[in-house]
């Protein structure tokens, strides 16, 4: 059974700092693995996805990398600010499901 | 672009009642999934269907049931509401391997 875990739990970082989540996931046959966003009561917005072959994914500031026979992802934020401020999610897709992390909380102080 | 659009996007019902929460998705979506989150959780997956046909099925209630339509879009028929059922309910849809496309989501608020 697929398990997905991100660590920290909770980070709160000064404005301008960059910083790296991580996500790590038991079982290593996956399709993709998808980073979300999501604010305090709302809808999950997609960040970034990165398929199985690939090794990393970069839109804007945020960077995502995939090494799959080792189980783990990371995303990397650069210069952080107030507005990235939320819960992060990463996602493993099997065949016809996503198994979601634990999500990571996210603060960043002005 | 279009999204995937929920409805209702909010829903207060009694306990012992039934809701219905309907999904359509991104046109041309191949793959519609179901998720539930309750407060401070992660998305749990409930079920999906590819191509119009249950693909698979996670820790769903048997109280609960869905299906998808010939138009593509599905709906989550939830019986015997409890309070434990209050939660967000998402709906997503994908093509094939490409990236997910989560709706807005229904608040459903048992009392």
């Amino acid at each position: 059974k697929q398990e997905v875990t991100q660590i920290p739990a909770a980070l709160s970082v000064p404005e301008g700092e960059n910083l790296v989540l991580n996500c790590s996931f038991t079982d290593s046959a996956i399709y993709n693995l998808q980073w979300f966003r999501q604010d305090p009561g709302k809808g999950l917005t997609s960040l970034l996805l990165i398929q199985s072959s690939q090794r990393e994914q970069t839109s804007g500031r945020l960077n995502a990398s995939l090494d799959k026979s080792s189980g783990r992802s990371t995303l990397y934020i650069a210069a952080s600010q107030p507005g990235d401020s939320a819960t992060y999610l990463c996602a493993v897709k099997g065949t016809y499901k996503y198994i979601f992390g634990t999500g990571t909380r996210l603060k960043v102080l002005a | 672009a279009a999204g995937v659009i929920q409805s209702p996007r909010h829903l207060i019902k009694e306990k012992r009642e039934t809701a219905t929460l309907k999904c359509y998705p991104i046109p041309r979506h191949d793959t519609v999934y179901w998720y539930q989150q309750g407060p401070g959780q992660d998305p749990q997956f409930l079920i999906s269907f590819y191509e119009k046909m249950q693909s698979d099925k996670g820790s769903i209630p048997d109280r609960f049931s869905a299906q998808q339509f010939s138009d593509y879009h599905s709906e989550l028929n939830m019986s015997s509401l409890e309070l434990g059922d209050s939660a967000l309910y998402f709906c997503a849809s994908s093509l094939q391997l490409s990236e997910a496309f989560f709706g807005q989501g229904t608040r459903l608020t048992v009392v």
